[in-house]
């Protein structure tokens, strides 16, 4: 059975910093690219950034809103992907979700996704 | 990158075939094909209905189609059914290492 769960989510106090993991099984963990997606309550999804494969170079790429304050990285030795959050916002309040491509590379995501974890940035 | 535009809502009695589009611009949606589609119920994650334009994953039923011409992108539920009562995303990879989602639809079978 394929998972993805995630954690790590909680209450920050702006400019704080969080991290999340994903913990991935029951699919080639390795070989795929993953992404975060967030949903802030009530509202769309949007795509945050995603990490490649190792032979996809473990390239990275973010949304224009997260550049130069998150990071995306994984430890494909445990099937973790994280996402460090710095510099934390009050717009960053969201369920975030990590989520996993068809591919190792770039090409289409959400194969997999997981239950999501609540980041709450208060004003 | 701002999202692609779907409309706010659609609305079907069950049996008919309601149609939902996501309209961008030809840099959203890169020159690619990789464009998908998810449901998504209240309070839960997501759900990939379909992959690569027009591909359903495995278990997803056949009343789900997709399609893309030019800027838009579209999906089709065929014989609505009360569980299709949903929201609805496209995705798209736009190029240049970014993806763009859709800003959602919510299916209302009457």
């Amino acid at each position: 059975e394929v998972q993805l769960v995630e954690s790590g989510g909680g209450l920050v106090q702006p400019g704080g910093s969080l991290k999340l993991s994903c913990a991935a099984s029951g699919f080639t963990f390795s070989g795929s690219a993953m992404h975060w997606v967030r949903q802030a309550s009530g509202k769309g999804l949007e795509w945050v950034g995603r990490i490649r494969s190792k032979t996809n170079s473990y390239g990275t790429a973010y949304a224009a809103s997260v550049k130069g304050r998150f990071t995306i990285s994984r430890d494909d030795s445990k099937n973790t992907a994280y996402l460090q959050m710095n510099s934390l916002q009050t717009e960053d309040t969201a369920v975030y979700y990590c989520t996993s491509a068809y591919c190792g590379g770039d090409c289409s995501l959400g194969r997999y996704w997981g239950q999501g974890t609540l980041v709450t940035v208060p004003s | 990158q701002s999202a692609l535009t779907q409309p706010r809502s659609v609305s079907g009695s069950p049996g008919q075939s309601v149609t939902i589009s996501c309209t961008g611009t030809s840099s959203d949606f890169g020159g690619y094909d990789y464009v998908s589609w998810y449901q998504q119920y209240p309070g839960k994650a997501p759900k990939l209905i379909i992959y690569d334009v027009n591909k359903r994953p495995s278990g997803v039923p056949d009343h789900f189609s997709g399609s893309k011409f030019g800027n838009t992108a579209s999906l089709t539920i065929s014989g609505l059914q009360a569980e299709d009562e949903a929201d609805y995303y496209c995705s798209s990879y736009a190029g240049s290492y970014t993806y763009v989602f859709g800003t959602g639809t919510m299916v209302t079978v009457l």
